[in-house]
């Protein structure tokens, strides 16, 4: 069974930083890319960032891109978000998301549990 | 980037009914189109990838339609489970964009 356990979220300071995590198991982690889909409570869903299995790819959205960083680690079975220059509009609940391909980004077949972010002073 | 805009918003409904969300691109993308439907306080859950292959275990009374940027999530007979936020999302091209969401509630 895919698991997928977030964990890093929290109060951030408005041109703050944020390391997020997810654990990853119950499948080959090398072989899938690896995403984080954000979505403010109440609102609609955003892709956010992915990377390709061997992590040689990363792609953003426009709305991080230069200031969130992400990365994984195939020993630990890990994908992290590095979240640099914070923003009252990165506040959101983040998931971490499996995808169904090795290369980039496609569909998201298995879901964390969410880790919330939240960016004030 | 490639829009994506769902219609209704929310949708009142009962037990039985048929339901019809649909999803339009602002551009073609082909089949690359997938449905999540999403619970509160829950994270979304695939129903529906390529357009309209189900994912294993979704009950066949989900299915999906469309090409190019015309799409459609069916449910042919509402069940008291079906209540929440579906979602569409392409992934046609180097962005991934979902659409706003549906909400299906009880009439």
């Amino acid at each position: 069974e895919v698991q997928l356990l977030e964990s890093g979220g929290g109060l951030g300071q408005p041109g703050g930083s944020l390391r997020l995590a997810c654990a990853a198991s119950g499948f080959t982690f090398r072989t899938y890319a690896m995403n984080w889909v954000r979505q403010v409570p109440g609102k609609g869903l955003e892709w956010v960032s992915g990377i390709s299995g061997y992590g040689t790819t990363t792609y953003y959205a426009d709305s991080v891109k230069g200031r969130f960083t992400i990365s994984r680690d195939n020993s630990r079975n890990t994908v992290h978000l590095q979240m640099n220059s914070l923003r009252a509009e990165d506040t959101a609940i983040y998931y971490c998301a499996k995808d169904s391909l090795m290369n980039f980004p496609h569909y998201f077949d298995s879901w964390g549990q969410g880790t919330l972010v939240t960016v004030s002073s | 980037d490639i829009q994506m805009t769902q219609s209704p918003s929310t949708l009142s409904a009962s037990v039985g009914d048929r339901v019809t969300i649909t999803c339009r691109a602002s551009q073609s993308i082909s089949t690359g189109l997938a449905w999540y439907q999403q619970k509160p306080g829950k994270a979304p859950d695939l129903l529906i990838y390529d357009v309209s292959s189900l994912k294993p275990g979704v009950p066949p009374r989900f299915s999906g339609s469309g090409s190019g940027t015309d799409f459609t999530l069916t449910i042919s007979s509402l069940q008291p489970d079906d209540f929440a936020t579906y979602y569409c999302q392409q992934y046609n091209t180097y962005s991934w964009t979902f659409g706003q969401g549906t909400k299906v509630d009880i009439k």
